[in-house]
């Protein structure tokens, strides 16, 4: 079956970087574009960008663009989000998300299936 | 851009419907059929039920169902049981500026 496991807690200082890995497998992995979403301590949920895994194209939320990549290692089938300049608000739980659909050029909103979460804790 | 609008609470006795609303603009949701709604439970991942305003995947049941009007998508959920209690979220893409928008939220609460 679909699955896509995510790497575990972090805790930050602010102005540093956090790096969140995202493993699929039960299908074929270069078929299906990825997206990753945050939610702060409760509240809603938050576009942060995707990238195809088939050709490592990119689309960032421009809130955040000057401050994420994301990269995808095909032989080991996993997606990175990295953040940058880390501050208190970039306190969140961090999920990727395949995309519903095979082969999109950009993301389209219907994500069938999520990451377990990584939550991310920035403080001094 | 803001996100999508919708109410902050719902909710209905079991075994009635509940609709909730989601309220963007002419350059998201009144432009594109790409809008889907999520269900999550508290501690849990989102799991999709409705994509592409009204399509529902294998295994969500019939009791969900969704329907646009302009720039307003509704999600109904009929028959209430008690695991429908849950937030619930839509999306939508927005090409023009962040390419996906989600909702606030709506928390719906099965009486």
């Amino acid at each position: 079956q679909v699955q896509l496991v995510q790497s575990g807690t972090e805790v930050k200082k602010p102005g540093a970087s956090m790096k969140v890995s995202c493993r699929a497998s039960g299908y074929n992995f270069i078929s299906y574009g990825i997206n990753w979403v945050r939610q702060a301590p409760g509240q809603g949920l938050e576009w942060l960008g995707w990238i195809s895994t088939n050709h490592g194209g990119t689309n960032y939320e421009p809130k955040v663009q000057d401050r994420v990549t994301l990269t995808r290692d095909t032989s080991t089938n996993t997606v990175y989000l990295e953040l940058r300049s880390l501050s208190s608000e970039d306190t969140a739980v961090y999920y990727c998300a395949r995309e519903g659909r095979q082969a999109t050029a950009s993301p389209m909103g219907w994500f069938d299936a999520w990451g377990q979460g990584a939550l991310v804790t920035v403080s001094s | 851009q803001s996100g999508l609008t919708q109410p902050p609470s719902a909710s209905g006795a079991p075994g009635q419907s509940v609709t909730i609303s989601c309220t963007g603009t002419a350059s998201d949701i009144g432009a594109f059929d790409f809008v889907s709604w999520y269900q999550q439970h508290p501690g849990k991942p989102p799991q999709v039920v409705i994509y592409e305003v009204s399509k529902r995947p294998s295994g969500v049941p019939n009791r969900f169902s969704g329907s646009k009007s302009g720039k307003t998508a509704f999600l109904t959920v009929s028959g209430l049981q008690a695991d429908d209690e849950a937030l619930y979220y839509c999306s939508s893409i927005a090409p023009r500026n962040t390419l996906i928008l989600f909702g606030g939220g709506t928390k719906l609460t099965v009486l």
